[in-house]
């Protein structure tokens, strides 16, 4: 398809597991986006790759979470031994190096028992 | 102090009216701004961009006014479909870099 796509769509989990999102961007995008949005919150920037640069992780609340981006195309978020308030809408979000905004996939819903 | 305020209403207005969304933002290294648009348990989506002059798409006028770091959005002629919640965005470079976005303001279209 043409546009970001995550999955899962949504992920019910049990508190202290590990889970792993996964985003594929736009193709020939080279800026990669995580954002994750609580109920009736915000959006909250977590972390951001852009080509071969090092990410900027300033947004990562805690060491249990991290990110990769292998082949500067698809990206993992991964949280270790989730907890209840990791509960959100996980969103992944691409955009060109010509400015264009960023572009949102449909995002990860994830849930903590 | 957040990086964008917004009010969040709600607004409820009729079909037909006109409703203006204001929003403010404290970093005046901000250099791009947008409008978001966001259907309940949907992801945001571009409205549209806001430029130093302003600028219209058919019933959306957006202004910036860097002075008081103050970006607004009106809508003209309220349809049903518009909705939503409306997100304002900043972005401190011009052209990459992280969004930082408003809590959204509820509008609410009724017929």
């Amino acid at each position: 398809g043409a546009g970001v796509s995550q999955s899962p769509s949504n992920k019910v989990t049990e508190k202290g597991k590990d889970v792993e999102l996964r985003c594929d961007p736009i193709s020939g995008h080279t800026a990669l986006y995580w954002y994750r949005q609580s109920l009736g919150q915000g959006l909250e920037f977590l972390i951001y790759f852009q080509g071969n640069s090092a990410p900027d992780k300033s947004g990562l609340p805690s060491d249990r979470f991290s990110a990769e981006r292998t082949g500067g195309s698809v990206s993992t978020l991964t949280i270790q031994r989730t907890q209840q308030e990791d509960s959100a809408v996980y969103l992944c979000a691409s955009s060109g190096a010509d400015g264009q905004p960023q572009h949102f996939g449909d995002g990860t819903r994830l849930s903590i028992l | 102090r957040k990086e964008v305020e917004q009010d969040p209403g709600p607004f409820n207005v009729p079909e037909g009216a006109t409703v203006a969304f204001n929003c403010t933002y404290s970093n005046s290294a901000s250099q791009s701004f947008f409008w978001y648009r966001q259907d309940c348990r949907k992801e945001p989506k571009l409205l549209m961009s806001v430029y130093s002059s302003g600028n219209e798409d058919g019933r959306f006028t957006a202004q910036l006014n860097r002075a008081s770091q103050y970006i607004s959005l009106l809508i003209r002629d309220s349809k049903l479909s518009d909705s939503a919640t409306y997100l304002c965005v900043v972005r401190r470079g011009s052209t990459l870099g992280r969004l930082y976005f408003g809590r959204g303001t509820q509008l609410t279209v009724w017929p």
